[in-house]
């Protein structure tokens, strides 16, 4: 089974800060590992994604996330943030293959509110 | 990249009576379809996986009688919430196979009153 914790249920900074949301996650096998934002009342945008490969991501809107198999964690950064990065942050996990392929395991989330 | 779209974006209904969410794939056909729950506050959770041609595949604890999920082709997969109670108010979204980026559809607000 897998599970992911975002260690920080909220985190307030002011804009133009830099920012990390941490993502720590736990399985038997290896990992799809994902970021996605949630804006009030909307669905769900995939920022970054990592797959295999490079253990640093790029992603969307000037997001970055590094993938620590040591560590099991997939923190998301920003370097400045602006205003508009206000929203809910959710770290998902899935299984590469077999019966939970696409399946996705989600943390509890992360509200960022960036202040001006 | 894929598109899905999700309709209704927001529904309000009477406790006892059944509501249809849609779920579209615009741009890619698909054989599965993957349908999520997130309570308020709260995060997502996996109901069901829709399969095109065969029956719904539920997670340990969900209904099937009263969430009942349908992939009626290639591009359309529907979760019909039947006999809906408050308690069943909650954002219901969909989501497209790994092979289109794991996507996700904007999602239904059900409101039970």
């Amino acid at each position: 089974a897998q599970s992911v914790t975002q260690l920080d249920s909220q985190v307030p900074v002011f804009e133009e800060a830099p920012v990390e949301l941490r993502c720590n996650y736990s399985s038997s096998v290896s990992v799809y590992l994902f970021w996605y934002v949630q804006y009030p009342n909307q669905g769900l945008q995939l920022l970054l994604k990592y797959l295999s490969g490079s253990t640093l991501v790029k992603g969307i809107n000037g997001f970055e996330a590094e993938f620590n198999k040591s560590q099991t964690s997939f923190h998301l950064r920003k370097p400045s943030v602006h205003i508009s990065d206000t929203a809910e942050y959710f770290c998902a996990v899935s299984e590469p293959g077999g019966t939970s392929y696409g399946k996705l395991t989600f943390g509890q989330g992360t509200i960022l509110t960036v202040h001006p | 990249g894929a598109v899905v779209s999700q309709h209704p974006s927001w529904v309000i209904c009477k406790s006892g009576t059944s509501v249809k969410i849609e779920c579209r794939s615009l741009d890619f056909q698909a054989t599965t379809m993957f349908w999520y729950r997130q309570f308020p506050k709260q995060s997502l959770m996996l109901m069901a996986t829709s399969n095109e041609g065969s029956k719904a595949t539920y997670e340990q604890g969900v209904e099937k009688d009263k969430f009942l999920i349908n992939h009626a082709s290639l591009t359309l997969s529907t979760l019909t919430v039947t006999s809906a109670h408050p308690e069943d108010s909650s954002f219901y979204i969909c989501s497209a196979p790994p092979d289109y980026g794991y996507t996700f559809g904007s999602g239904t607000r059900l409101t039970v009153v």
